[in-house]
């Protein structure tokens, strides 16, 4: 079965600090896409960034970047200068390419504290 | 804001009772999912359509069904709803093109079901 674990169920911040959300899979698959979303209490699912799992270069979007792992199958979050704005549900998710369906993790509560 | 929109947001019922959460992709995509998020509960996946037919099912009840129509909005059918039907229900899009980073999936705002 094809799972993600969010191992750290909430997390706080200092503004304008670094932190890092951890996330690990297990997969058999070889050819697969991992994402983080992001839910403010708005609760609406935001895309914050993507990686491809057949490239070794961690992908970065701006504050937030990746630590792709692939022979640990894991898949870390960080956040630099983190924002009031950040404060929100985080989760990790994954998907192959050859079944469709995002498999999520159960998040991360992050909180931003000024 | 992610180009799916689902309507309506907010939908108050009764037990017993059936109701539709209906969903348009974003302008190309083909592909759409249905999820499921109870409170502070992961998101469950429901499922999945592509270009008029289904292409998965998750875990989806016998009780629910869905589908997509030729101009590709698709409709989530919610029927002999029980209390513990209330969740916020995500529709996602896709281009559907397996292999390629455009199976990235979008989001809609999620329509906030509440069974009394």
């Amino acid at each position: 079965a094809q799972t993600v674990t969010q191992s750290q169920p909430e997390m706080s911040v200092q503004e304008a600090e670094t932190v890092t959300l951890s996330c690990t899979y297990d997969t058999s698959e070889n050819n697969y896409y991992l994402f983080w979303y992001k839910q403010p209490p708005s609760r609406q699912m935001i895309l914050v960034i993507r990686q491809e799992a057949y490239k070794q270069q961690n992908a970065t979007e701006n504050r937030f970047s990746v630590n792709f792992q692939k022979a640990a199958k894991s898949f870390s979050l960080k956040i630099s200068d983190s924002q009031l704005g950040d404060t929100a549900m985080y989760f990790c998710a994954f998907i192959t390419i050859k079944n469709t369906p995002l498999v999520f993790g159960k998040g991360t509560r992050l909180s931003v504290i000024a | 804001d992610s180009g799916v929109t689902q309507t309506p947001k907010h939908l108050i019922t009764a037990t017993g009772q059936r109701v539709t959460l209906r969903c348009s992709p974003r302008s190309g995509d083909l592909s759409v999912y249905w999820y499921q998020q109870s409170l502070d509960q992961g998101l469950q996946f429901l499922i999945q359509y592509y270009n008029g037919e289904e292409r998965a099912k998750g875990n989806i009840l016998e009780r629910f069904s869905a589908q997509q129509f030729p101009d590709l909005h698709s409709e989530l059918n919610l029927s002999s709803l029980e209390l513990g039907d209330s969740a916020l229900y995500f529709c996602a899009s896709s281009a559907g093109l397996l292999g390629t980073k455009q199976e990235t999936q979008y989001f809609g705002p999620g329509t906030r079901l509440l069974v009394l």
